[in-house]
């Protein structure tokens, strides 16, 4: 399996833009999980999917932030409009379940906003 | 609430050597915890997972303890290289969740 796979790798945008990031997670995975990371606050979870049902957005910031799964081997996160703020690294992440598996994360994608 | 707390933030050591890595967590109620690593610009990757009813786990060099009923586990790492200079996070999933709690990791340079 190819593991967790992101694009883009690196998005540059003006404020006010939309973004949208995609992930595909490994075949045969139930959950997936978009994490945000900052040097200030290190690893936040934001969102989390359960066979494509999202199961716990408390972490999304605002409601700029959406997230979908339509199907099983695919899932976005959108901000728009985007904000300097929003600048970090997105990443993507799979398991098979969560009690006795390991977490596989993308490679992730790097986010500015100008 | 549980919080995990990984010590020092960065640790620098010349290679050869054996070297220990903590994380503490504020409740034992856990179904696991994770350590993974993080090179620059890139994912993490799991490296060890230890149930909670196990009390540690070996990968090659890596040895990870877990001591539930204190809160702390170690990442034993033996005769450290350079190629294992990278950022070390732990992190736990609290009884009943289903997040997993992330440290803020420690930042490991081995040095030639």
């Amino acid at each position: 399996d190819a593991g967790v796979i992101q694009s883009p790798r690196h998005e540059v945008t003006e404020m006010g833009q939309e973004v949208t990031l995609r992930c595909k997670p490994i075949s045969g995975h139930d959950y997936l999980f978009w994490y945000r990371q900052t040097m200030m606050r290190g690893l936040e979870l934001l969102i989390y999917f359960n066979n494509n049902v999202p199961i716990d957005d408390s972490g999304m910031p605002e409601d700029r932030f959406s997230a979908k799964m339509p199907n099983a081997s695919f899932s976005t996160l959108k901000i728009q409009p985007s904000e300097p703020r929003d600048s970090a690294v997105y990443f993507c992440a799979s398991s098979k379940d969560l009690r006795g598996e390991k977490l596989f994360f993308g490679s992730g994608t790097q986010l500015s906003v100008l | 609430k549980q919080e995990v707390t990984q010590i020092p933030a960065a640790l620098s050591v010349p290679e050869g050597e054996n070297l220990v890595l903590n994380c503490s967590f504020t409740d034992s109620a856990i179904y696991n915890l994770q350590w993974f690593r993080q090179d620059p610009g890139k994912g993490l990757t799991s490296l060890l997972l230890i149930q909670s009813s196990q009390r540690e786990q070996t990968s090659g060099r890596l040895n990870a303890s877990l001591d539930k009923s204190s809160g702390r586990s170690t990442l034993y790492i033996a005769a450290s290289q350079p190629g294992d200079s990278a950022t070390y996070l732990c992190a736990v999933r609290p009884l009943g969740a289903q997040k997993l709690v992330f440290g803020q990791g420690t930042r490991l340079t081995i040095n030639p």
